[in-house]
């Protein structure tokens, strides 16, 4: 399994802060990707990256900016928190077998709370 | 967006029966995942299947796939207490990008 952990843990912010949560694999791994869990929504991609410097927008990308400078980190940034940010934020690497794709691991998860 | 929709969205079992939940889409795919999640942790990866496979298994898990039916599901036999959590399927369209579905939880009694 690929090492990935997830930081920080837990976090309370302010309305109007930024905040950045941080996404470390141990593996090499290519592509990463941000998710954000809601009740009665499931999984939402965020952003992903396919390589450093190469990022997309996923499905809920408005007031999200991710960046990858280097392969081993992926930050996800909220410019300007807001309650409707309150989430469960989940990074995960994609797991390879030379070119085939195998799956996810998932971070233990980051939970913000916006007040 | 291809998500796949789970059935039923909760289950409750008596710990040693059999679990069968559900998943459905719209479109075309390459492959398609199911997971499970623990209260409070993340995501694990259970079993993949591939558009041209019917049926696999591991361990005390059953994967069936249907492409005409655009279906698929997962049976968990001899269910434990430690079986309790929420499943999602995941639609695998393309590339190395996984789309979950909103998930069934399941509560199995001992």
């Amino acid at each position: 399994d690929a090492g990935i952990t997830q930081s920080p843990r837990h976090k309370v912010t302010e309305t109007g802060t930024p905040v950045t949560l941080r996404c470390h694999q141990t593996e090499n791994h290519r592509y990463m990707y941000w998710y954000r869990q809601d009740p009665g929504h499931g999984l939402r991609l965020i952003h992903y990256s396919y390589g450093v410097k190469d990022t997309d927008k996923g499905e809920v990308s408005d007031g999200y900016s991710v960046s990858r400078s280097k392969t081993e980190d992926f930050l996800l940034t909220l410019e300007s928190a807001t309650s409707s940010q309150t989430s469960v934020y989940f990074c995960a690497i994609s797991e390879t077998s030379g070119l085939i794709f195998m799956g996810y691991t998932f971070g233990s998860g980051t939970r913000l709370t916006v007040v | 967006s291809q998500q796949g929709e789970e059935d039923p969205q909760a289950l409750s079992i008596q710990e040693g029966e059999n679990a069968t939940m559900n998943c459905s889409y719209k479109t075309s795919i390459n492959n398609l995942q199911w997971y499970r999640q623990n209260s409070g942790r993340g995501l694990v990866h259970l079993i993949l299947i591939r558009s041209n496979e019917r049926e696999k298994h591991s361990g005390r898990l059953r994967v069936t796939l249907d492409t005409s039916k655009k279906s698929s599901s997962l049976l968990i036999t001899a269910s434990r207490a430690a079986d309790t959590a929420s499943y999602f399927c995941a639609i695998g369209a393309g590339s190395y990008q996984l789309t979950f579905g909103k998930g069934t939880k399941l509560s199995v009694i001992p």
